[in-house]
């Protein structure tokens, strides 16, 4: 079975600019999870989406959003970038349906440097 | 809500030796404990999990321990290689949203 993919891998954007980060799940997973990493901290959750919604959100300004199509497929955005936004992000699959019984499964991750 | 700590933030033990990392949560309804390795480059990969109607599980060289009443648990890998060298995170899950709450990471060095 193939695993999480991410893409782009690596990114350079302005300050200002927007950017959009995607995430395919694992073959048969709904749920798809979002994380920023920045050097030294730790896992900080974005949102959950599961079936096409957000069933989770995290403390993050209304600058990052995302979506879930049908295909599960999962797509992150950053509006009006800063420099603070360059970070490692991690997208995270799991089936969605088992609560507490599930792995969560990480892809590499995009790492987005802002200028 | 859920908060997790975990220490130490960097840990440099000797080829061969034991190293451990500790957590402690503060949610005592949170019942499934993972622990994570996060390679340069890569993104975090489980390599052990507890749920808490368990006090101890092992792997190999790796095992978790986990005490309900004092609401901690603790990685522990013995007889370590190089490969471990890595940032080793854990997480626990509380009931009412099954979100993973993380600790902030430790990183591992392996002494040659």
């Amino acid at each position: 079975k193939a695993g999480v993919t991410q893409t782009p891998r690596y990114l350079i954007k302005t300050r200002g600019q927007q950017v959009t980060l995607s995430c395919s799940p694992i073959s048969g997973h709904r749920s798809v999870s979002w994380y920023q990493q920045t050097p030294g901290q730790g896992l900080q959750f974005l949102f959950e989406y599961f079936s096409e919604t957000q069933r989770n959100k995290g403390n993050f300004p209304g600058r990052f959003s995302g979506r879930q199509f049908s295909n599960s497929r999962s797509e992150m955005n950053v509006s009006t970038l800063e420099l603070g936004d360059s970070a490692l992000y991690l997208c995270a699959s799991r089936t969605g349906t088992s609560g507490e019984k599930e792995t969560q499964y990480f892809g590499p991750g995009t790492r987005l440097l802002v200028l | 809500g859920e908060n997790v700590e975990q220490h130490p933030s960097t840990l440099s033990v000797q080829e061969g030796d034991s190293a451990v990392i500790k957590c402690t949560y503060s949610d005592s309804a949170s019942n499934y404990f993972p622990w994570y390795k996060q390679e340069l480059g890569k993104g975090p990969q489980l390599i052990i999990d507890i749920r808490s109607n368990v006090g101890e599980k092992k792997d190999q060289r790796i095992a978790v321990t986990l005490n309900k009443t004092a609401k901690h648990f603790s990685l522990h890998i013995t007889e370590t290689q190089p490969e471990d060298s890595a940032v080793y995170f854990c997480a626990a899950m509380p009931p009412s949203n099954y979100q993973l709450i993380w600790g902030a990471g430790t990183k591992l060095i392996i002494k040659p």
